[in-house]
């Protein structure tokens, strides 16, 4: 069965500073891997996927993840945040022959002005 | 653009009473899906559905039921709803890529 780590439960930084949030994952198998967003009162929203190919995904709002398969991990990143990235991110993973969407615990990111 | 709806939004419900939290989705999508979210636990997959008529078990299945008598409509009911239950529940279409609705916050006194 698949799992998902997020080691952090909250990150704070300053608007325009870098951001990596982490997240590894366990499954023996081809894994798809997924980053989502949820905004206050809100559900959650996909900014980028991994299926197969180049290791590292673009998506949304200059958003970027990377999958390193020798380290079952799939950090995402952004270069510059801004005080509207304050959310919480979801790492999520599932297999290529089941249905179910497993999902991490969560990290809530607050960016100080 | 991909729709689910989530019926009620809000909703406070008494210990032993019967519960049914209702899921829209627009989209067509084969497999139907009922998470709930609680801090410290991120999302856990209650039932999910494959089709009009199926359902299956989650991880955390106990003191759930669903149904699912459509391709649109997906339903997570509570016969003896507890306080345990109290939680934002979220429903959600797809494959592999999930569409979420909005969620309903759900309170049991």
């Amino acid at each position: 069965a698949q799992s998902v780590t997020q080691p952090d439960a909250r990150v704070t930084v300053s608007e325009g500073a870098s951001l990596q949030l982490r997240c590894k994952y366990s499954y023996s198998g081809t894994p798809y891997l997924f980053w989502y967003v949820q905004y206050p009162r809100q559900g959650l929203q996909l900014l980028l996927k991994y299926y197969s190919g180049d290791p590292v995904v673009q998506g949304v709002n200059g958003f970027e993840a990377e999958f390193i398969k020798s380290n079952s991990s799939f950090h995402l990143r952004k270069a510059s945040v801004h005080w509207s990235d304050s959310a919480v991110y979801f790492c999520a993973v599932s297999a290529a022959n089941t249905n179910k969407v497993v999902f991490g615990t969560g990290t809530r990111l607050q960016v100080l002005p | 653009e991909a729709a689910v709806t989530q019926s009620p939004r809000n909703k406070v419900a008494v210990t032993g009473g019967k519960v049914t939290l209702s899921c829209n989705q627009t989209n067509n999508h084969n497999n139907m899906y009922w998470y709930r979210q609680d801090t410290g636990h991120g999302l856990r997959l209650i039932h999910y559905s494959y089709g009009a008529g199926s359902t299956e078990k989650g991880d955390i299945p106990d003191g759930y039921k669903a149904s699912r008598p459509s391709q649109e409509n997906f339903s997570l009911i509570l016969e003896l709803a507890t306080p345990s239950q109290t939680s934002v529940y979220f429903c959600a279409s797809g494959k592999n890529t999930l569409y979420f609705g909005a969620g309903t916050r759900l309170s049991v006194l």
